[in-house]
């Protein structure tokens, strides 16, 4: 029943390490995002993807790289983890390009030692 | 300056009574603007958007919008403790394809 999940909720890992964060909308949305939290609560988008097409690409180290396999999934690899990658990364959906209401996985909390 | 500036509060507001939030955004073209509701360890929920200058009500909230001065407002009429969460402001520019933007939050606590 769940309408954004992501995998996995936790993520405890080395500095220095490779990572993956899953995610998938049962919803038939068209339009998918990666936001990441800081310990601030600032909450700023990463990534979007329309249909499988990247439309937004903030200015994000290229250790993060974001897959979509198809509109249902996007992905989000991160390579040579650092401290300051440490937040929570929250995966949303949205019905179409451009529409306002989004709807947000549960997060994935990563913290980098 | 940041594009959507908020107060982090803490707002402490007794139970029963108005809760006001408050936001001010920097692109005058922006066109749709969002407040959310996050609780301690959950993700952000949306609960109300405007986009024309006025009042907006949905039940007990109310998010008031002035695009000359660039401020939009949520009020929270008769508090609960459940409304005790980080309040996020959210602004989208002119284009449809643009991406939304947050604020940093105000925290608000709702004292029975």
């Amino acid at each position: 029943d769940t309408a954004v999940s992501q995998t996995p909720k936790y993520l405890v890992t080395q500095m220095g390490n490779d990572k993956s964060i899953k995610c998938e909308q049962n919803l038939g949305h068209d339009t998918m995002y990666w936001y990441k939290q800081d310990s601030k609560k600032f909450l700023k988008i990463m990534f979007s993807y329309n249909n499988k097409e990247l439309i937004i690409n903030e200015t994000v180290p290229n250790r993060f790289s974001p897959k979509s396999p198809d509109k249902a999934h996007l992905n989000l690899h991160i390579n040579s983890l650092e401290l300051g990658d440490s937040a929570v990364y929250f995966c949303a959906s949205s019905q179409r390009q451009g529409e306002d209401t989004q709807y947000f996985g549960p997060g994935t909390r990563l913290t980098v030692l | 300056q940041k594009e959507v500036e908020q107060n982090s509060g803490p707002l402490s507001v007794p139970e029963g009574a108005i809760a006001s939030l408050n936001c001010t955004y920097s692109d005058r073209g922006s066109q749709s603007f969002f407040w959310y509701r996050q609780y301690s360890g959950k993700s952000p929920e949306l609960i109300m958007f405007i986009y024309s200058n006025g009042d907006k009500e949905d039940g007990r909230f109310t998010a008031q919008l002035n695009k000359a001065s660039q401020y939009v407002s949520l009020l929270i009429r008769d508090s609960q403790p459940s409304d005790s969460a980080t309040y996020l402001c959210a602004v989208r520019g002119y284009s449809s394809a643009s991406k939304i933007i947050f604020g940093s939050g105000t925290r608000l606590s709702i004292r029975p």
